[in-house]
């Protein structure tokens, strides 16, 4: 079955620190990974893609990598603000569907 | 840039009542997915439709229906409203399928009464 995880299920981090979030999925024969944001209630904001081919991606402040072989990718968020508090879903397309994780819940203090 | 539009924004019905929910696809977008976002829950895939055709099939219910049309245009038709249908619906977008990135509307959020 195909399966995703994320961990922490929440992060509470004073502002400015660099912070990782992580992804693992049960079967490696993904064609993408995708990272995205969400605000309570709202719709599903896009962060960053990684081809299965690929290693990692990198969007301003955010790097996500992927190891496909240990079905692991990461997304890393360097000096943390306030604004990034949001839920961080994590998920992995097999054919034509997206796999979700359960995400995590992200507060940055100021 | 444009993106990915969901008509109505909010439906509030009844038990066994019908709703119908519409996806515009972003132009020149041939693929289009639907998704179900129970409360506190991660979304879950519905169907998917390429090029007018269905693609592929996820945890959909017999009660749903969707199809796309000519324009691209995607309705999820939804029969016999239970409580549990009751959740937020995403249709995201793509430019073909497979390696492409999924980009997602902003969602339809049905309420069964």
């Amino acid at each position: 079955k195909q399966e995703v995880t994320q961990i922490p299920a929440a992060l509470s981090v004073p502002e400015g620190e660099n912070l990782v979030l992580n992804c693992s999925f049960t079967d490696s024969a993904i064609y993408n990974l995708q990272w995205f944001r969400q605000d309570p209630g709202k719709g599903l904001t896009s962060l960053l893609l990684i081809q299965s081919s690929q290693r990692e991606q990198t969007s301003g402040r955010l790097n996500a990598s992927l190891d496909k072989s240990s079905g692991r990718s990461t997304l890393y968020i360097a000096a943390s603000q306030p604004g990034d508090s949001a839920t961080y879903l994590c998920a992995a397309q097999y054919g034509n569907k997206l796999v979700f994780g359960a995400g995590t819940i992200l507060r940055v203090k100021s | 840039a444009a993106g990915v539009i969901q008509s109505p924004r909010h439906l509030i019905k009844e038990k066994r009542e019908t709703a119908t929910l519409k996806c515009y696809p972003i132009p020149r977008h041939d693929t289009v997915y639907w998704y179900q976002q129970g409360p506190g829950q991660d979304p879950q895939f519905l169907i998917s439709f390429y090029e007018k055709m269905q693609s592929d099939k996820g945890s959909i219910p017999d009660r749903f229906s969707a199809q796309q049309f000519s324009d691209y245009h995607s309705e999820l038709n939804m029969s016999s409203l239970e409580l549990g249908d009751s959740a937020l619906y995403f249709c995201a977008s793509s430019p073909g399928t497979l390696y492409n990135e999924q980009f997602f509307g902003p969602g339809t959020r049905l309420t069964v009464l």
